[in-house]
């Protein structure tokens, strides 16, 4: 099993510029995340799929969207790259919605110039 | 929502000592409480979690221990080993989407 993967792991986007990462997982799980990271701020929640055809807004969504293609994927688009956007975003999955270890994936490491 | 506050953010400790990191929380009804460690380019990966029913829990030298009464919990590594060195955070929730993590503690084992 390969867990939880996303792509890309490294972009470069201009202001204005739009872009979709992707993420799958291969756990059956039934709820997937999506996070972003920056120094000294710890794991924010941006949106949450508790189970496949439903999305809801997590901690910080503004400037995100995502779309829950299948049980497996769910991706975060976003429209119009700011540099307050620049940051760490990690997918996750867990089985449940309620006292379940979450998985992370890799990791993308996305900078807006 | 929960607020969670973690300390100290940042512990430097000789190979063999102990390291504590603190954790403190604002919402009681939380009752699910896990680690992540995260080494540097990597993923954070859960080491331990503890339930509200439960005030202590053990892995070999990992320990948590959880006082819902004051609202804190603490993650105690013994016998520390230079691969122990990474970030750790603390997170406290009710379901999963609302997950507060800690800003995280960089932990450094110096052999």
């Amino acid at each position: 099993n390969a867990g939880v993967t996303q792509t890309p792991k490294f972009q470069v986007l201009k202001t204005g510029q739009s872009m979709t990462l992707q993420c799958a997982q291969d756990m059956n799980h039934n709820s997937m995340y999506w996070y972003r990271q920056d120094p000294g701020m710890g794991l924010r929640l941006i949106y949450y799929s508790a189970s496949e055809g439903t999305t809801d807004k997590g901690e910080v969504p503004n400037g995100y969207n995502v779309s829950r293609l299948n049980k497996r994927e769910f991706s975060l688009r976003l429209e119009s790259a700011a540099p307050s956007q620049t940051s760490v975003y990690f997918c996750a999955s867990s089985a449940g919605t309620a006292g379940n270890t979450i998985y992370f994936g890799e990791g993308s490491w996305l900078t807006v110039v | 929502g929960e607020n969670v506050e973690q300390h100290p953010s940042t512990l430097s400790v000789q190979e063999g000592d102990s390291a504590v990191i603190k954790c403190t929380y604002s919402d009681s009804a939380s009752n699910y409480f896990p680690w992540y460690k995260q080494e540097l380019g990597k993923r954070p990966q859960l080491i331990i979690d503890i339930r509200s029913n439960v005030g202590e829990k053990k892995d070999q030298r990992i320990a948590v221990t959880l006082n819902k009464t004051a609202k804190h919990f603490s993650l105690h590594i013994t016998e520390t080993q230079p691969e122990d060195s990474a970030v750790y955070f603390c997170a406290a929730s009710i379901y999963q989407h609302d997950m507060r993590f800690g800003a995280g503690t960089r932990l450094t084992v110096k052999p």
